[in-house]
């Protein structure tokens, strides 16, 4: 079973307007961390987010912020303000336990997000 | 920047040969992967080292070695290209902040291989 899931392949946005980009995650562990990547076309792997599980306060960077509901496994990714040098792909990405002890991430298989001008 | 370069950054090969691609980072972080990324399967991990010649398998090591004999060298060989190994290769490095609390994982340039 995919323990993350994107469900959106392609998502088109109109510039300025926000989008959410969906990630939901499968695990058992009670302690995890959820990472968002950007890749654009010239293929670059960008950290954008990150969000423990025992963190208290969804996670903010600029105009990105993560909407995280445990209860829902869910961490979708919120875009606010959308650019055009925000068309890319977004991946999500767990890391099941500790960091200390574990560091392999689990990684989804991205949405491609267009902004249209 | 994370101080992380990956050479060469393209390189087309022909199948049976051996193929080595190397992974440099500057900072002497202690973990460091290697994924290929391909259509239709996003990033897939082959191997990945936590400290000098400590290394350990993923999910698609089959085919392939790595070699971490310097903190700030890691090098991946295909023993012996197959057409199925055209991919796009990209090293990485975790990084710790706030004890162990959070790490996060930062990208070299990636290595376009082909195989013929």
């Amino acid at each position: 079973a995919q323990k993350i899931t994107q469900t959106q392949p392609g998502m088109f946005v109109q510039e300025k307007e926000a989008v959410t980009l969906d990630c939901t995650y499968d695990t058992s562990d009670p302690s995890y961390g959820l990472f968002w990547y950007k890749q654009p076309s010239s293929g670059e792997m960008i950290f954008l987010i990150y969000q423990g599980s025992y963190d208290q306060q969804n996670a903010t960077e600029g105009r990105y912020s993560l909407n995280f509901q445990k209860a829902r496994k869910s961490a979708n990714l919120v875009i606010s303000a959308s650019q055009l040098g925000d068309s890319a792909m977004y991946f999500c990405a767990m890391r099941e336990g500790d960091a200390g002890n574990n560091r392999k991430l689990i990684w989804g298989l991205g949405t491609s997000l267009a902004v249209n001008p | 920047d994370a101080g992380i370069t990956q050479s060469p950054r393209h390189k087309v090969t022909e199948t049976g040969t051996p193929v080595t691609l190397r992974c440099h980072q500057t900072e002497n972080h202690r973990y460091m992967y290697w994924y290929r990324q391909d259509p239709g399967h996003g990033l897939r991990l082959i191997h990945y080292s936590y400290g000098v010649k400590d290394t350990d398998k993923g999910e698609v090591s089959d085919g392939y070695s790595v070699s971490r004999s310097k903190t700030e060298d890691f090098l991946l060989t295909l023993e012996s290209a197959t057409s199925s190994q055209t991919s796009v290769y990209f090293c990485a490095i975790s990084v710790t902040s706030g004890g162990t609390s959070t790490d996060t994982q930062y990208f070299g340039p990636g290595t376009r291989l082909t195989v013929l």
